[in-house]
This record gives C-alpha cells, structure tokens and sequence, in this order.
C-alpha cells in the first residue's frame, strides 16, 4: 500500500460528459501530480500541485483542469468526454523538500475511465 | 519536455536468467527511480537512486545511478515468473518534476 488514496476505481461514462477524480497524497506529502496512461502506452505528466499552488504543467489539455485543496487532496476534472480520453489516471505524490521521501514518487492503484 | 530512452522496449527470457535495461537521458538529474507495474495496476517504487556512482540493491534486483547522472541502469538476477511487467525509469529534476521512461516489458518463460 502506497498511502496514496484514488476514487474511484472504475468510471465508465459517455462522450460529452464531465468526471471529477479525486486523489489523497500520502500523509505529509505536499507535492501531487497527475499522470495518464492509455492503452500500452507510458506514463504522461499532465500536472503537479505543491501545496495548493499549481507548480507544473505537461501535456494536459485544455478541456482539463485540476486543483490541490487546504487539506492536500487533489482532484482532475475532465470535461467534454472524446473517446481517446479512455484511459488509467494515476495520482502520486512526493514529500515536502527536505523530508525523508522527497525524491520518491509514490502512486495510487489508479482510476480507469472508459468513455463509450 | 524531457525524454527518457529506455531500452530494451520488451524482453522475452527464460526464468532463472538474468535481466539488464537503461535508461539514457540528455538531461542531468537528482534522482533515478525504478518502478514496476502489473497490469491495470499503479507503478510501484523498486529502487531510489540519490548519489551519482551509487549501487543499491533490493533482493534480486540492483540499480545504479550513472557518473555522469545522465543514466541508469536496473539489472534483475535468476528472474522468476512473478517478475513479468513492465519497468519504467524515472528520473527527477531540480524543482520536483519527475520524467519517466517509456518502459520494459518483461515476459519470462518458466
């Protein structure tokens, strides 16, 4: 178990529909990022949060948006459904600079979408 | 963005054989990491790698962080058939981000 929390766990739902993910860090972690990953395909950097600021930004598009609240948890909410939007989103988190685990990315087990 | 060349792209071996992959980059990093991930499951952390020169093993698997912190390398000894998915590279830049390779797909035979 990571400690990194991600609801829900399978999400099937139609073209033109909105999603709301919803990601805990592990206790303590600061740093969240967000990351796709379609079919066989690798892990694709969307967005990082550090404590509620936006820090980074990858390949996200723009029918995509995220935010890091007060109390750390994150969500990715994914609007206007297309069909190449199916794919496993992973949330991971990094510690506080400075703390033991600052260089390690740890992962949830994963939402997985399916637009039909 | 920053890429990561990970290679080989698949391996197809017989167990009890031993596994080596790379990850190449243009970039100098802090930090290299080695996951696995099973099927429709998250990356889970195998290695952490924090020193340029550094050898870190966990079990059967060893890691080193490259010289030149352009690479690393993650080699698997007398492999086992649990030991099937797919291994992705990641390394870490000043700043926090964090870029993955594109990942091994590991098949053993029993």
């Amino acid at each position: 178990d990571s400690g990194v929390t991600q609801t829900p766990k399978h999400l099937i739902t139609a073209t033109g529909q909105r999603v709301t993910l919803r990601c805990s860090p592990r206790s303590g972690d600061l740093s969240v990022y967000w990351y796709q990953q379609s079919l066989d395909q690798g892990l694709q950097f969307l967005i990082q949060y550090y404590n509620g600021e936006e820090r980074a930004k990858g390949n996200i598009l723009e029918r995509f948006s995220a935010q890091q609240f007060p109390d750390l948890h994150s969500e990715l909410n994914l609007s206007s459904l297309e069909l190449g939007d199916s794919a496993l989103y992973f949330c991971a988190s990094s510690g506080a600079p400075g703390t033991s685990g600052t260089g390690e990315l740890f992962f949830g087990e994963g939402s997985r979408l399916t637009v039909l | 963005g920053q890429q990561l060349n990970q290679s080989p792209q698949s391996m197809f071996i017989q167990e009890g054989e031993d596994v080596s992959m790379n990850c190449t980059s243009s970039s100098i990093f802090n930090t290299w990491l080695w996951y696995k991930q099973d099927p429709g499951e998250g990356p889970v952390l195998l290695i952490a790698l924090y020193k340029a020169g550094e050898l870190t093993s966990n079990g059967r698997l060893t890691a080193q962080f490259g010289i030149t912190r352009k690479d690393s390398f993650l080699n698997i000894s007398a492999s086992i058939p649990s030991d099937v998915g797919i291994y992705f590279c990641a390394g870490q830049l000043p700043g926090n981000q964090f870029y993955f390779g594109t990942g091994t797909s590991l098949t053993v035979i029993p």
